[in-house]
């Protein structure tokens, strides 16, 4: 199993472009995240979803979107990106409880 | 809302020596978990507790979860090098959303 896994690793974005941070995960976990981590911060919930078709808000969705086709992948779409969007953005899923997270996706918005 | 605290947020120790860090919310928790990410990785599962009270080891490292299951702690004997990185609790009261607190960053020096 690759276990989660994000696309791409690093990214350098214009103020006002559009990209998807991509995650895919091969464990048929029903349940995956969005995080983005600021540094000296914690993990701060974006958006979730329990299963294919269902998402929901985390604790800073704006200037977010996402969407869940399928089991296995939970795109983050960001479509206006601002410098305040500069950050590390970690994908994760779970079977229940325990978090398995990918290797993260960093990105600079300049 | 739920906010889950964590101290101290760096500590820096000789190797041999113990270190613990301690997580705090403001609510009552179902479940806690402890993560460690290593500089530059991503949040790896440590161990999750469950009950009033449980105390859980793994080889050097010790984890308690309060009677009032609103407080845990992680304890590490002996710290080493590899003990390197920043130690997340979690906690979760709706099952499937966890609240990250900000970390503990351990410096281990030889």
């Amino acid at each position: 199993n690759a276990g989660v896994t994000q696309t791409p690793k690093f990214r350098i974005l214009k103020i006002g472009q559009s990209m998807t941070l991509q995650c895919t995960q091969d464990m048929n976990h029903n349940y995956m995240y969005w995080y983005r981590q600021d540094p000296g911060m914690g993990l701060k919930l974006i958006y979730y979803s329990v299963g294919a078709g269902i998402t929901d808000k985390g604790e800073v969705p704006n200037g977010y979107n996402v969407s869940r086709s399928t089991t296995e992948d939970f795109p983050l779409r960001l479509e206006l990106a601002a410098p305040s969007q500069t950050s590390v953005y970690f994908c994760a899923s779970s079977p229940q409880e325990t978090q398995y997270f990918g290797p993260g996706t960093r990105l600079l918005v300049l | 809302g739920q906010q889950v605290m964590q101290i101290p947020q760096y500590q820096h120790v000789q190797e041999g020596e113990d270190f613990t860090t301690y997580c705090n919310s403001s609510t009552t928790l179902s479940n806690i978990q402890w993560y460690k990410q290593r500089p530059g990785g991503h949040p790896v599962f440590l161990i999750q507790l469950v009950k009033s009270g449980e105390v859980k080891k793994q080889k050097r490292l010790t984890f308690q979860f309060g009677e009032a299951k609103k407080n845990s702690s992680l304890h590490i004997t002996a710290t080493q090098t590899t003990d390197v990185g920043t130690y997340f609790c979690a906690g979760s009261n709706s099952g499937y959303a966890l609240n990250f607190g900000k970390g503990t960053s351990l410096l281990v020096t030889p």
